[in-house]
């Protein structure tokens, strides 16, 4: 079966500092991968995607950024964070036939002081 | 006006009762819906999926979805303090190379003993 794992589960940094955030997928190949964020009250705003290896696109510009080094790993960076960068950010993965169903890492909120 | 509102809540209600969440949508393209679970903390869980119009039942869940009046609900009878969560609503039109979801706001929901 699949699974995936996202980590740090926590993280407080403060501002100006930078930011690397991982995820990792097993039991499946050539997933499409996501970075969404969660703000309280407000779905989910997806950042990046990714369809193959070094290949991400970004939904909304903003002060982070993303790589795919690996098939199944995918990860989240900034290099000066910012207080609005705060909130959980999720993990998410989908088989490239059936995108629209997608599977969610357990989340890292980060708290920027 | 966002492309898919959902009552925030929250919704208080006792054990055994019958759960109605709704969203609506305005985009006429969409046409996966999904809904999610997530406890506090945690990633969101998928727990149904369907596509176009009509009924998905799964166990105590089951799905609603009319087109027509671009509206999605999801039913949960017998209802369990477990069921206590955010459930979330989601969308897609589909034909992309990856999942392009769109997320209402989330309803908090308390099953209480």
């Amino acid at each position: 079966s699949q699974t995936i794992h996202q980590w740090p589960a926590t993280l407080v940094q403060p501002v100006g500092s930078p930011l690397s955030l991982e995820c990792t997928v097993e039991g499946t190949s050539n997933p499409n991968l996501y970075w969404y964020r969660q703000a309280a009250g407000r779905g989910l705003q997806l950042l990046f995607y990714s369809v193959g290896i070094g290949q991400i696109s970004s939904e909304v510009p903003q002060n982070l950024s993303a790589s795919r080094p690996q098939d199944r790993q995918f990860i989240l960076s900034s290099k000066k964070l910012l207080l609005s960068d705060s909130g959980f950010y999720l993990c998410a993965w989908s088989r490239v036939d059936r995108g629209d169903i997608q599977y969610f890492g357990a989340g890292t909120r980060l708290s920027v002081l | 006006q966002k492309e898919v509102e959902q009552d925030p809540g929250p919704l208080s209600v006792p054990e055994g009762a019958i759960v109605s969440l709704n969203c609506t949508y305005s985009n006429s393209a969409f046409q996966y819906f999904m809904w999610y679970r997530q406890y506090s903390r945690k990633g969101p869980e998928l727990l149904m999926y369907t596509y176009s119009s009509g009924n998905k039942e799964d166990g105590r869940f089951t799905a609603q979805v009319d087109k027509s009046s671009k509206y999605i609900s999801l039913f949960i009878r017998d209802s369990q303090p477990s069921d206590s969560a955010t459930y979330l609503c989601a969308t897609s039109a589909g034909g992309t190379s990856y999942g392009k979801l769109t997320f209402g706001q989330g309803t908090i929901l308390t099953v209480h003993p």
